[in-house]
């Protein structure tokens, strides 16, 4: 059974940086996959964050990309989120989820999801 | 970005009943749509993928259809555990880009 583990600090000070890693167990994270991260604010809907693949080919919301880095640990079976120069926009529920390589493939397999706060 | 809108946002419905969702998204997308379910403190889960095939596990009262801008989810006898957010999200453009919900709770 695959899972999806997110951890990292529930809170954040404004300015500074949110890192989130996922651990994944029950399936390889060098399998023809994508590793997501998707973003909900309280209350409100789903923002897709980025994605990576084994190889390290990232695709990031270009709304995002100039503060989001997505890396992955083939050793520790696991990949990370860092988003610089927070605001109280960012807070949110970070999910980390599966995507399967194809071209309709949703997002299969999530983790429980983390609530980020950012707040001084 | 891709604008993808549902209706209704919301709506009342009791137990056996037949639920048909509508997302319409901003520009073609032929059948690049995936539907999720979401309750409260949840992740989503994948019910449709596809515009109309349907996930591994996922009951078959469960259908989805639909291409280019229009697509449905039908829910054809609602269950007690289908209570929940419904959401559509378009995976043909880059970002993939999510519906608000629709939010189906007991008349």
């Amino acid at each position: 059974q695959v899972q999806l583990q997110e951890s990292g600090p529930g809170l954040v000070k404004p300015s500074g940086t949110l890192s989130l890693t996922c651990a994944v167990s029950g399936d390889s994270i060098s399998s023809s996959n994508w590793w997501s991260w998707v973003r909900q604010p309280p209350g409100k809907g789903l923002e897709w964050i980025g994605e990576i693949y084994h190889s390290g080919s990232t695709t990031y919301n270009p709304s995002l990309k100039s503060r989001v880095t997505i890396s992955i640990d083939k050793s520790k079976n696991q990949f990370s989120l860092k988003l610089r120069s927070v605001t109280a926009a960012d807070t949110a529920v970070y999910y980390c989820a599966r995507r399967w390589a194809g071209a309709t493939a949703g997002l299969d397999y999530w983790g429980q999801g983390t609530l980020v706060i950012v707040s001084s | 970005d891709i604008q993808m809108t549902q209706s209704p946002s919301s709506l009342s419905a009791s137990v056996g009943d037949r639920v048909t969702i509508t997302c319409r998204a901003s520009q073609s997308i032929s059948s690049y749509l995936n539907w999720y379910q979401q309750k409260p403190g949840k992740a989503p889960k994948l019910l449709i993928y596809g515009a109309s095939s349907l996930q591994s596990g996922v009951p078959s009262r469960f259908s989805g259809s639909g291409s280019g801008t229009d697509f449905t989810l039908t829910i054809s006898s609602l269950q007690p555990e289908d209570f929940a957010t419904y959401s559509c999200q378009q995976v043909y453009f880059t970002p993939p880009t999510f519906g608000p919900g629709t939010k189906v709770d007991i008349k």
